[in-house]
C-alpha cells in the first residue's frame, strides 16, 4: 500500500513569505502529526490531527498552523517566514486510536529560507 | 519538560560485533518507546516499539526497557555495514499532549 506522500519534497523561500505544505496519510489512518527536523533541535512535535481537529500541540509559534480534511490528508502553514525555519519538516500518521500508535513518517518537505 | 538524552555518537563499532544503544528519558508517566533508524537524507523508519520493562527480540535487534531506572537500549546483534544510520529513541506519554518525544540520536558506524 502506498505510503505517507508529501509535497512539495524541496523548496526554497524568503524571508517573510509563507509557505504551506502538504501531507497524504496511509490509507486508513485518521492521525497525522508534524515534526521539524533541524540538525541543532532534532526532531520536535509541531501538532497532531485527528478527524480534521488539532488534538496536540508542540512548543511552537503561532505562525506555524495546520489543518486536516474530511480525508485525513493533513497540510501545515508557516507564516512570516524566519531563516530559522529552514528545516526538513516531516509528517508521520497513525491510526489514531486509543493505545500507542506507531508513526509512520513521509520523506519530508526541506524548507529553505534565504 | 519531558527529555530523552541519547549520546550523540559517533559510536563505531566493527562489523559482526553487537552495537549497544542508550536512552535515558526524564518523565515517569512515559508509557511506549520506541527506536527509529534514520539514513542520512532520508525519513526515520521505527525499528522497535517497547510497552512494558524487560527485553522484546526481532531478528537481530533487542530493545531493553527498565522504567524504575528510566532507561531504554537498543541491541544489535551481527553488526552490517548496512546498519550504519542514525538511531532515534522517542517515548510518549500515554494521552499526553506532546506526541512522541525523540532523543537527537546516536549515529552509529559499522566499520567493515
Amino acid at each position: 500500500k502506498a505510503g505517507v506522500t508529501q509535497t512539495p519534497r524541496y523548496l526554497i523561500k524568503t524571508r517573510g513569505q509563507q509557505v504551506t505544505l502538504s501531507c497524504s496519510p496511509i490509507s486508513g489512518h485518521r492521525s497525522v502529526s508534524w515534526y521539524q527536523q533541524t540538525p541543532g533541535q532534532g526532531l520536535q512535535f509541531l501538532f497532531e490531527y485527528f478527524s480534521e481537529t488539532q488534538r496536540n500541540k508542540g512548543n511552537f509559534p503561532g505562525r506555524f498552523s495546520g489543518r486536516q480534511f474530511s480525508n485525513s490528508r493533513s497540510e501545515m502553514n508557516v507564516s512570516t517566514l524566519e531563516l530559522g525555519d529552514s528545516a526538513l519538516y516531516l509528517c508521520a500518521s497513525s491510526f489514531g486510536g486509543a493505545g500507542a500508535n506507531v508513526l509512520t513518517f513521509g520523506a519530508g518537505s526541506r524548507l529553505t529560507v534565504l | 519538560q519531558k527529555e530523552v538524552e541519547q549520546n550523540s555518537g559517533p559510536l563505531s563499532v566493527p562489523e559482526g560485533a553487537i552495537a549497544s544503544l542508550n536512552c535515558t528519558y526524564s518523565d515517569r508517566g512515559s508509557q511506549s518507546f520506541f527506536w527509529y533508524r534514520q539514513y542520512s537524507g532520508k525519513s526515520p523508519e521505527l525499528i522497535m516499539s517497547i510497552y512494558s520493562n524487560g527485553d522484546k527480540e526481532d531478528g537481530r535487534f533487542t530493545a531493553q526497557l527498565n522504567k524504575a531506572s528510566q532507561y531504554v537500549s537498543l541491541l544489535i546483534r551481527d553488526s552490517q555495514p548496512s546498519d550504519s544510520a542514525t538511531y532515534l529513541c522517542a517515548v510518549n506519554i500515554e494521552g499526553g499532549a506532546d506526541g512522541l518525544t525523540f532523543g537527537k540520536g546516536t549515529h552509529l558506524i559499522i566499520q567493515p
